[in-house]
């Protein structure tokens, strides 16, 4: 079955990069159409959409947020790898990775997410 | 400030129909599909509508989605307990991105 992990510090002091892996089961990176998104949640509050990368390579990012963030992926590996530059106490959340595919945002499977703090 | 509008919060009592609304313009909603996403608390988003009005095999039939110009809709009918949760729009922009909505807290009284 489809299944996505997430991995990576829970604690990040501010400046610093933060560094996620999502690990992928049960498909393929490699599947045409088929990418992976980041997607995180400061506690109590919304969804915010952060990247995705998609089979053959095709990148996106959050206007707002692009210049800090870089996406990759390593299909043998199965991992699709998320850096965020400069990291502030308001990038506090829980981070997400899902699959995404048949268009862009149809989200039909996610991890089960990791919570990242920023403090010092 | 998110760029896809919602109410903050709906409410019903069982049995009801209750539908959550989602404004956004014409770079997102009005030019492009709108997901929606129910969160139970504690736990990752699930997929509950695609392109506008499609729903997933398992979802029930009692979830809707209608898109027209710039909005967005989510109806509920039939409204049981554990329907209760956040539920998000979202959309693609075409300049910004993914944009999500700010997120309604369905309560079922």
């Amino acid at each position: 079955q489809v299944t996505l992990k997430e991995s990576g510090p829970v604690l990040v002091k501010p400046t610093e990069t933060l560094t996620l892996t999502c690990t992928v089961s049960g498909f393929s990176l490699s599947n045409a159409r088929m990418g992976v998104s980041w997607i995180r949640q400061p506690p109590g509050k919304a969804l915010e959409w952060l990247a995705h990368i998609f089979s053959n390579d095709e990148k996106s990012y959050s206007t707002s947020l692009k210049s800090r963030l870089t996406i990759s992926k390593d299909t043998s590996k199965s991992q699709v790898v998320l850096t965020m530059t400069n990291m502030d106490p308001v990038d506090t959340a829980t981070y997400y990775c899902a699959r995404e595919g048949s268009s862009w945002l149809y989200f039909d499977y996610w991890g089960q997410g990791t919570l990242v703090t920023v403090s010092s | 400030q998110s760029v896809l509008t919602q109410p903050p919060s709906a409410s019903g009592t069982p049995g009801q129909r209750v539908t959550i609304s989602c404004s956004g313009s014409s770079s997102n909603i009005g030019s492009n599909y709108v997901y929606w996403y129910q969160q139970l608390p504690g736990t990752a988003p699930k997929l509950l509508i695609y392109r506008n009005n499609q729903r997933p095999s398992g979802v029930p039939d009692r979830f809707s989605g209608s898109k027209s110009g710039t909005s967005a809709s989510l109806a509920i009918s039939g409204l049981r307990s554990e329907d209760e949760a956040d539920y998000y729009c979202a959309a693609w922009d075409d300049s910004l991105r993914g944009v999500f909505g700010g997120g309604t807290k369905l309560t079922v009284l």
